[in-house]
């Protein structure tokens, strides 16, 4: 069975700051996705990132960075220059097996102040 | 135009009563998802179809009954609703199954469901 491990659950930085999203997971499988979702306050579910076992390449998106490390089972998500638009719960989640479900981490609040 | 979209947004009822949350795509997916979303934000698949046939079914009390009239649509029925019922319920499609499922999985906008 999978794991992900959000270990921070609320994070409060000033606007401008940069901040820094843990994930740790846990798979026997080889081959599996790891995913980054963003619920605003609003409440929806926003797709952010998708990356494959096979892919260790860093991302990045604009202000948004991801960090992927086989090694130690990681893929951190950074915030450059936080905005006030960037407060929301911030989902890691991974995919393995023959079945497709995502099995998601508890979220990290995350609070960026004017 | 909405990719996952579901009915209601929002739904309050007593404890005991019989309901039911639609949700359709219009991605031309052929997997579709129920998550619960609990009062911890903790998100949990309830069940997955893929072209009509259900493959997850995570434990879910009986009283929830998924149904998937066509690829686009899976509905939840829920009878005899509990107080523990109550939580943010999801939809969610993407394309394939299993690791040849290279898709990532959308959301719909969540249905808030209270039972008093």
């Amino acid at each position: 069975a999978q794991k992900v491990t959000q270990a921070q659950t609320e994070i409060s930085v000033v606007e401008k700051e940069d901040v820094t999203l843990d994930c740790v997971y846990e798979t026997r499988d080889t081959t599996y996705y790891l995913f980054w979702y963003k619920q605003p306050p609003s409440g929806e579910l926003v797709f952010l990132i998708r990356r494959n076992s096979f892919d260790e390449q860093n991302e990045i998106s604009g202000r948004y960075s991801w960090n992927f490390q086989k090694s130690t089972s990681s893929f951190n998500f950074t915030i450059t220059a936080s905005q006030v638009v960037d407060s929301a719960v911030y989902f890691c989640a991974i995919r393995t097996g023959a079945n497709s479900k995502l099995t998601f981490g508890k979220g990290i609040t995350l609070s960026v102040r004017p | 135009d909405t990719a996952v979209s579901q009915t209601p947004k929002y739904l309050v009822t007593q404890m005991g009563n019989d309901k039911s949350i639609k949700c359709e795509q219009n991605l031309g997916h052929d997997t579709m998802y129920w998550y619960k979303q609990d009062s911890k934000k903790f998100l949990k698949i309830m069940f997955s179809y893929n072209n009509k046939e259900l493959i997850i079914n995570e434990t879910v009390p009986n009283r929830f009954s998924p149904k998937s009239p066509d690829k686009a649509h899976l509905n939840l029925h829920i009878n005899s609703l509990e107080l523990g019922d109550s939580a943010v319920y999801f939809c969610a499609s993407s394309q394939g199954l299993g690791l040849a499922a290279t898709d990532t999985q959308y959301f719909g906008p969540g249905t808030r469901l209270t039972v008093l």
